[in-house]
C-alpha cells in the first residue's frame, strides 16, 4: 500500500516533443506529491510538486495532472530538450510525514537533438 | 542556490568495518534525513532527524545504524557492521522549518561494501 508504481521504465524523445511519465498511488493518506530530477553524480532535484486540491500544476515546461479518484499523477514535459534527459522520479508523502518520501522506480529520460 | 555537501563522494570498506558518511546540511535547515539508493532501484527513506533526535525512520534503519549531529554543522550516518548489502549510493537531504516541503539532497556517497 506504500508503493508508488512509475511507468515507463525509459523514455526516449525527439526534441520539441512531449514527455509524459505515470504514476500511479494506492495509499490514500498521501498528501503531497513531488516530482524529481536527478542528472548522473548527482541527488535527486525538485522539480515540480502538487497537492491533491488541484487537478494541474504549471510551471514552465512542466506541468503535474493528478486524478484523485484514479490515485494516478503524470508528469508533462513540453518542448521536450536535450538538457532534459535524466532520470525522474516521483514520489508522495502522507500528511503529517512531509519529508518521509516514498518514491517511484524512475525513469530514465532522453531527448534526443 | 545553497547545496547539501556529502563527503566522501566514495567509500569502500572491507565487510564488518564500521563507515561514517558525512553531510553538511544547509545552514537555516532544522530537518535532515537519510536516503538510500540500491543501484537501479528507487530511492529509500532511512531515517529523518529533528531537534536532536529521530522523527521518523524506516525498517531499513535497524541497529546497525545510527545518525547523529555532533556539532551545528555536520550530521552523520554511521554502519556499525557493514554488510555487502549495505552497497548503495546514500543521500543526504535537508529542509527548512516552514511549510515548504522542499527537500534539498547532496550528490550522495558511493558506499561499496566487499
Amino acid at each position: 500500500q506504500q508503493q508508488v508504481k512509475q511507468s515507463p521504465q525509459s523514455l526516449i524523445v525527439q526534441k520539441g516533443g512531449i514527455s509524459i511519465i505515470n504514476c500511479a498511488y494506492e495509499n490514500t493518506a498521501f498528501d503531497y506529491f513531488p516530482w524529481y530530477q536527478q542528472f548522473p553524480g548527482k541527488g535527486p532535484a525538485l522539480l515540480i510538486a502538487i497537492r491533491p486540491d488541484v487537478s494541474e500544476k504549471k510551471e514552465g515546461r512542466f506541468t503535474i495532472s493528478f486524478n484523485k479518484s484514479a490515485k494516478q499523477f503524470s508528469l508533462h514535459i513540453m518542448d521536450s530538450q536535450p538538457g532534459d534527459s535524466a532520470t525522474y522520479f516521483c514520489a508522495a508523502t502522507p500528511a503529517g510525514s512531509a519529508r518521509q518520501l516514498t518514491f517511484g522506480s524512475g525513469t530514465q529520460l532522453t531527448v534526443l537533438p | 542556490e545553497p547545496e547539501v555537501t556529502q563527503t566522501p563522494s566514495h567509500q569502500v570498506t572491507q565487510m564488518g568495518q564500521e563507515v561514517i558518511l558525512r553531510c553538511v546540511p544547509i545552514s537555516n535547515h532544522l530537518y535532515f534525513y537519510w536516503y538510500r539508493q540500491i543501484l537501479g532501484q528507487k530511492v529509500e527513506f532511512l531515517v529523518s532527524f529533528y531537534n536532536n533526535e529521530i522523527s521518523e525512520k524506516s525498517e531499513i534503519f535497524d541497529d546497525q545504524f545510527s545518525v547523529e549531529r555532533p556539532d551545528g554543522s555536520n550530521f552523520t550516518l554511521k554502519i556499525r557492521s557493514t554488510k555487502l548489502e549495505d552497497s548503495a549510493m546514500y543521500f543526504c537531504a535537508s529542509s527548512d522549518p516552514g511549510p515548504n516541503e522542499k527537500l534539498f539532497f547532496g550528490s550522495g556517497t558511493q558506499l561499496s561494501v566487499l
